[in-house]
């Protein structure tokens, strides 16, 4: 039930690019990224709908691939604010909705 | 400030006790959660309550108990818990149109729950 996100972790240094991803067993019907700091709760960045709709902030980007279930978040030119765990959420065609596995994420100087 | 308030944010308790863990939402939702995080496993969805009434509650056991009297406050109520139970009980809100989880969700800073 619980979508799986890869990698586990990454370690970046400023200026990099990195891809996360989430895979769901179950089919979709949309799919949230939220990233969690440290000792911090949760903080939306974008949700996924089927069918192509998108709600979130312009600077992120990610994709949703409703036959393959899953869904990848980009992270462009990463600055040391991205680090923190990254959190996908699915919601599938009988209206569950899960958090995956997490995906730490580090950005160096 | 999230506009998502939860009190208190540490809590000590025995197995013994009975306490309640509160979460108030200004933001006008008329959505609330509770979840639960503990070390190294995800963020799980325990309760969900959409226009004050409950919509899910995802195999929690009974010792946990939500209570929702209106749209703005959210309690979690604790009794005989175990020290498994120790986590980091997180609430949020969201502004929905049906019971799906369709929009943003506003987390609260959580509540640090140590079971001795």
């Amino acid at each position: 039930q619980q979508p799986v996100q890869s990698p586990q972790a990454v370690i970046l240094r400023e200026g990099e690019d990195a891809v996360i991803n989430c895979s769901s067993s179950k089919a979709l019907y949309s799919v949230h990224w939220y990233r969690q700091k440290h000792g911090e709760a949760p903080v939306f960045l974008m949700i996924l709908l089927k069918g192509g709709e998108q709600k979130g902030h312009e600077k992120i980007s990610a994709s949703f691939n409703e036959k393959k279930q899953q869904s990848s978040l980009y992270l462009t030119a990463s600055q040391l604010s991205y680090s923190g765990t990254y959190f996908c959420g699915t919601v599938n065609t009988g209206n569950q909705f899960y958090f995956g596995t997490g995906t730490s994420l580090t950005v160096i100087p | 400030e999230t506009g998502v308030t939860q009190t208190p944010r540490h809590l000590v308790m025995g197995m013994t006790n009975k306490k309640s863990l509160k979460c108030e939402q200004h933001l006008g939702h008329n959505a609330m959660y509770w979840y639960k995080q503990s070390a190294k496993k995800p963020l799980e969805l325990m309760f969900v309550y959409s226009l004050e009434e409950r919509v899910e509650n995802n195999s929690v056991p009974s010792r946990f108990s939500p209570e929702c009297p209106n749209s703005s406050h959210l309690f979690l109520h604790l009794h005989t818990l175990q020290p498994e139970d120790s986590a980091l009980y997180l609430c949020a809100s969201s502004q929905e149109e049906g019971t799906s989880i369709a929009n943003e969700q506003f987390f609260g800073p959580g509540t640090r729950l140590t079971v001795l």
